[in-house]
């Protein structure tokens, strides 16, 4: 059963980076099959996509963060990372990670992970 | 981008009713559309993908219609566990673009 897990700081000063990583185990990340993606939701707020990467490094960003965002990946370590620099309070989120099927989007999430910029 | 717009934004119903959420597409996007169910602290799960193919495990009581730019998720049937936030996903371009909610109310 593929599994995702977000790893990285609670807790994010303003005008710093946000580093996030998402391990994923049960499946291997150089699939051809799939992107992976991130998507965050503030606190009693909708969903928003991010961003969403391929293993060989094919890159999609939300063009309403593509100037701050930056999404790597790992092949050795099975994990893909986020980095959204220069943060406000308006980026405290629960940060997701989730499987981009190319077919059919987002199958497999994680469980998220809360992301408060303290100013 | 396109919009993905989800009506309503509120929906109370009782135990046993049926319930429909639609959502409009700002431009067509065939039948690449999902529908996902989020309760409190949870990530979202997903229920239906391609418009009407039912996720593997998810009760048939869920269904899925429409395709373009119109498209429906009903329930038959509700159950306390359905009670909880729903959202569309469009993904047939990026950005893929969520709906704004439906919260489905005792």
């Amino acid at each position: 059963q593929l599994q995702l897990q977000e790893s990285g700081p609670g807790l994010v000063k303003a005008s710093e980076t946000l580093s996030l990583t998402c391990s994923v185990s049960g499946g291997s990340i150089s699939s051809s099959s799939f992107y992976w993606g991130w998507i965050r939701q503030p606190p009693g707020k909708g969903l928003e996509w991010i961003g969403s990467i391929y293993y060989s490094g094919g890159i999609h960003y939300n063009p309403s963060l593509k100037s701050r965002v930056t999404i790597s990946v790992d092949k050795s370590k099975n994990r893909f990372s986020l980095r959204l620099s220069s943060v406000t309070a308006a980026d405290t989120a629960v940060y997701y990670c989730a499987r981009d099927a190319i077919l059919d989007s987002f199958d497999y999430w994680g469980q998220g992970t809360l992301v408060t910029v303290s100013s | 981008d396109i919009q993905m717009t989800q009506s309503p934004s509120s929906l109370s119903a009782s135990v046993g009713d049926r319930v429909t959420i639609t959502c409009r597409a700002s431009q067509g996007i065939g039948n690449d559309l999902g529908w996902y169910q989020q309760k409190p602290g949870k990530a979202p799960k997903r229920l239906i993908y391609e418009a009407s193919t039912l996720q593997s495990g998810v009760p048939l009581r869920f269904s899925g219609s429409g395709s373009g730019t119109e498209f429906t998720l009903t329930i038959n049937s509700l159950q306390p566990e359905d009670f909880a936030i729903y959202y569309c996903l469009q993904y047939t371009t990026y950005p893929h673009t969520f709906g704004q909610g439906t919260k489905l109310e005792i």
